[in-house]
C-alpha cells in the first residue's frame, strides 16, 4: 500500500538511448511533481502537474517530457540522454491545487538513481 | 523568486548532543516552511511545518519555529541519536507559487554512538 511509487528503482542506460521513469500515487493527490538530485543532494523541482494540466515547467531542456495520462499517474520520458542527466529523479504529490497547497505536505517516492554511461 | 540557505555540512554529533541546522529564507508573499528529512537510500519524508509567523513546527524531538522578523526556521534537537543520521532539507513554498517547494542545499547529519 505504498503511497507514492516509482519504477524503476534503478536504471542504467547509455547515452543516447531514450528512456522513461514511471510514477504512481494512490492518496487521492490532484497534484504530481518530478524533482530532480545532483550528486550534492541538491533537489529542484522540475514540472508540477495539477489534475492533468502542466502548472510548472521550470528550466529543463525539452528533451525532458512530462506526461499525465490521469490524476494518479505522472510518467517522465526522456529523450537522448546525456551524461548530466544522471541523478535521482523524485515524483512526489500533495492534496489541493493553487495557492492553498503551499501549506499541504508534498509525499515523495523512493526516487529513481538514473545514470547514463 | 524564492530562495533557502541552510547551513554547511557535513555536521557530525555524538549521541545526546544537541543540535541546531540553521535555515534562512528569501520569499514574496507568505511562504509556508518545511523540514524534510531523508535517510540513507530513501526518500524525503515531512518531518516538521509552520505555515505563519510564530508558529512552531515539532515531530520527534525536533522542533523549529518561523521567525518572520529573522526570515529564518532554524532545525533543533536537545538529545540526537544515532537513528538521526541522515539528509536534513529545509524549503519553503510561495503564496503563488502553486505547491512548488524551493529547497535548501541539505544538510548531512552524522550521529556517532
Amino acid at each position: 500500500d505504498t503511497a507514492v511509487s516509482q519504477t524503476p528503482k534503478y536504471l542504467v542506460t547509455q547515452m543516447g538511448n531514450d528512456k522513461s521513469i514511471k510514477c504512481e500515487q494512490n492518496l487521492g493527490h490532484d497534484t504530481m511533481y518530478w524533482y530532480k538530485q545532483d550528486s550534492k543532494k541538491f533537489l529542484k523541482i522540475m514540472f508540477s502537474y495539477n489534475n492533468k494540466e502542466l502548472i510548472i515547467n521550470e528550466t529543463v531542456p525539452n528533451r525532458f517530457s512530462p506526461k499525465s495520462p490521469d490524476k494518479a499517474h505522472l510518467n517522465l520520458h526522456i529523450n537522448s540522454l546525456e551524461l548530466g542527466d544522471s541523478a535521482v529523479y523524485f515524483c512526489a504529490s500533495s492534496g489541493t491545487s493553487g495557492a492553498s497547497s503551499s501549506y499541504n505536505e508534498q509525499f515523495f517516492g523512493p526516487g529513481t538513481r538514473l545514470t547514463v554511461l | 523568486g524564492n530562495s533557502v540557505t541552510q547551513m554547511e555540512g557535513p555536521v557530525t554529533l555524538s549521541e545526546e548532543a544537541f543540535l541546531t541546522i540553521n535555515c534562512t529564507y528569501t520569499a514574496t508573499g507568505y511562504p509556508s516552511l518545511f523540514w524534510y528529512v531523508q535517510y540513507p537510500g530513501e526518500g524525503l519524508q515531512l518531518l516538521l511545518k509552520a505555515t505563519k509567523a510564530d508558529d512552531k513546527g515539532s515531530n520527534k524531538g525536533f522542533e523549529a519555529t518561523y521567525r518572520k522578523e529573522t526570515t529564518s526556521f532554524h532545525l533543533e534537537k536537545g538529545s540526537v541519536q544515532v537513528s538521526d543520521s541522515a539528509v536534513y532539507f529545509c524549503a519553503s513554498t510561495g503564496g503563488t507559487s502553486y505547491g512548488k517547494l524551493t529547497f535548501g542545499q541539505g544538510t548531512i547529519l552524522t550521529v556517532h554512538p
